[in-house]
């Protein structure tokens, strides 16, 4: 079945970019049936959406994130991406990408930690 | 953006309770609302979407009800490995949003 796994740097320094993509397998990245995202987790804290990319190309960020976020898809390696810049330690957290269809967020990853730190 | 509130924001119950969470949206939301549990270490897991429907896999034990801002999760018979925290989301609006979590523990 369709797994998704996340993969970057676990240290960013702060102010630098956070940089994390997610490889699908077991399925194509290409369908029109889905889209996909990332979510991000703060320890001890809840769940917080970061941004969506349908294939379409459209793009929807948290309005709270949007200056500093980028999603972008690479349908030749299976792939889709998070750039989040200027990072300080308020974004360190566990990041999930995740897959949805139009029934919410139905696959995800097993999630990465990412620390910002100097 | 569309706010979602979650009660209680914990719970102690012993296995074989039935145990009820409620979501509030600020706005209507239709039937657009899925549940999620989260282990400790894990990832969410979908329980259900579109407020009632159960997720494939997932026990029958579990059930939502609701649409419009209300929302309801409803373990029957709580087992030891329904112990996990909760979170509701909208998918209402392409604005994402989380409840805060509801924890459930063994009193």
């Amino acid at each position: 079945q369709l797994q998704l796994q996340e993969s970057g740097p676990g240290l960013v320094k702060p102010s630098e970019t956070l940089s994390l993509t997610c490889t699908v397998s077991g399925g194509s990245i290409s369908s029109s049936s889905y889209y996909w995202g990332w979510i991000r987790q703060p320890p001890g804290k809840g769940l917080e959406w970061i941004g969506s990319i349908y294939y379409s190309g459209s793009t929807y960020y948290n309005p709270s994130l949007k200056s500093r976020v980028t999603i972008s898809v690479d349908t030749s390696k299976n792939q889709f991406s998070l750039k989040l810049s200027s990072v300080t330690a308020a974004d360190t957290a566990v990041y999930y990408c995740i897959r949805a269809g139009s029934d919410a967020f139905d696959i995800w990853g097993q999630g990465t930690m990412v620390t910002v730190s100097s | 953006a569309i706010r979602i509130t979650q009660s209680p924001s914990s719970l102690s119950a012993s296995t074989g309770d039935r145990v009820t969470i409620t979501c509030r949206a600020s706005q209507g939301i239709s039937s657009y609302l899925a549940w999620y549990q989260q282990k400790p270490g894990k990832a969410p897991k979908l329980l259900i979407y579109a407020a009632s429907t159960l997720q494939s896999g997932v026990p029958s034990r579990f059930s939502g009800s609701g649409s419009g801002t209300d929302f309801t999760l409803t373990i029957s018979c709580l087992q030891s490995e329904d112990f996990a925290t909760y979170y509701c989301q909208q998918y209402y609006s392409y604005l994402f949003t989380f409840g805060p979590g509801t924890k459930v523990d063994i009193k």
